[in-house]
């Protein structure tokens, strides 16, 4: 069963402060995603990678830096936090390969407010 | 560039009424179409994708039929059920023109069913 896990599930932070969100999938997938979700906006891309080391922008870039350090692993950074940026954040995994073509598989979300 | 548009954002149904909930696309080339959907406090999942061989796809009495000539993918049920109450979301991958793996979301239907 395709897996992808987000920690932590919920965040509360200070306007400036500095949050990391981790995602590990244990697809073997070589591309993932950071979107966020916000009522009347549905899933906004944010960043994403399709290896590790790599990364692409997103739709809304903004606020927001990410790293993918192994091809498990991608972390989303707000360096300073806004409280703009509350929302609940999923990370995704997807493979352009095999009968799951470019299907994404979601983690379970981490819900982040800045207070 | 490519883009979804599901032109409802909220549908009200009883339940035992037929649902349709409206998927139109542009795309550049001939892309793969999916419904993902969304109950709540859960993460987005794979309902149904389109199938190369135009076989229509169906899950949970779910079915979607892809019309090129009108550039649509609507989801549908005979019966709507009080467990179908969530988001929806069309979604279509530009089948990796280009080296992207990118879905492009629309912004989500939310279906609510009531006895």
């Amino acid at each position: 069963e395709a897996a992808v896990t987000q920690s932590p599930r919920n965040k509360v932070t200070v306007t400036g402060g500095n949050v990391t969100l981790s995602c590990r999938q244990t697809n073997s997938h070589n591309y993932m995603y950071w979107y966020r979700q916000d009522t009347g906006h549905g899933l906004r891309l944010i960043h994403y990678s399709y290896g590790a080391g790599n990364l692409q922008i997103g739709d809304v870039p903004d606020g927001y830096k990410a790293t993918r350090t192994t091809q498990e692993d991608f972390f989303l950074l707000l360096e300073l936090a806004s409280p703009s940026q509350t929302s609940l954040y999923f990370c995704a995994s997807s493979d352009l390969r095999g009968a799951n073509y470019a299907e994404q598989f979601f983690g379970p979300g981490t819900r982040l407010t800045v207070l | 560039g490519d883009s979804v548009t599901q032109t409802e954002g909220l549908v009200t149904l009883t339940e035992g009424l037929p649902v349709m909930l409206n998927c139109t696309y542009q795309s550049t080339y001939s892309p793969f179409l999916f419904w993902y959907v969304q109950h709540l406090n859960e993460a987005p999942k794979l309902l149904l994708k389109s199938f190369t061989d135009n076989k229509r796809p169906e899950h949970q009495g779910f079915h979607a039929t892809l019309h090129k000539s009108s550039s649509s993918f609507h989801l549908q049920k005979s019966s709507a059920q009080l467990s179908d109450s969530a988001l929806y979301y069309c979604a279509l991958s530009d089948r990796g023109q280009g080296g992207s793996a990118k879905l492009i979301f629309g912004e989500g239907t939310k279906l609510t069913v009531s006895s």
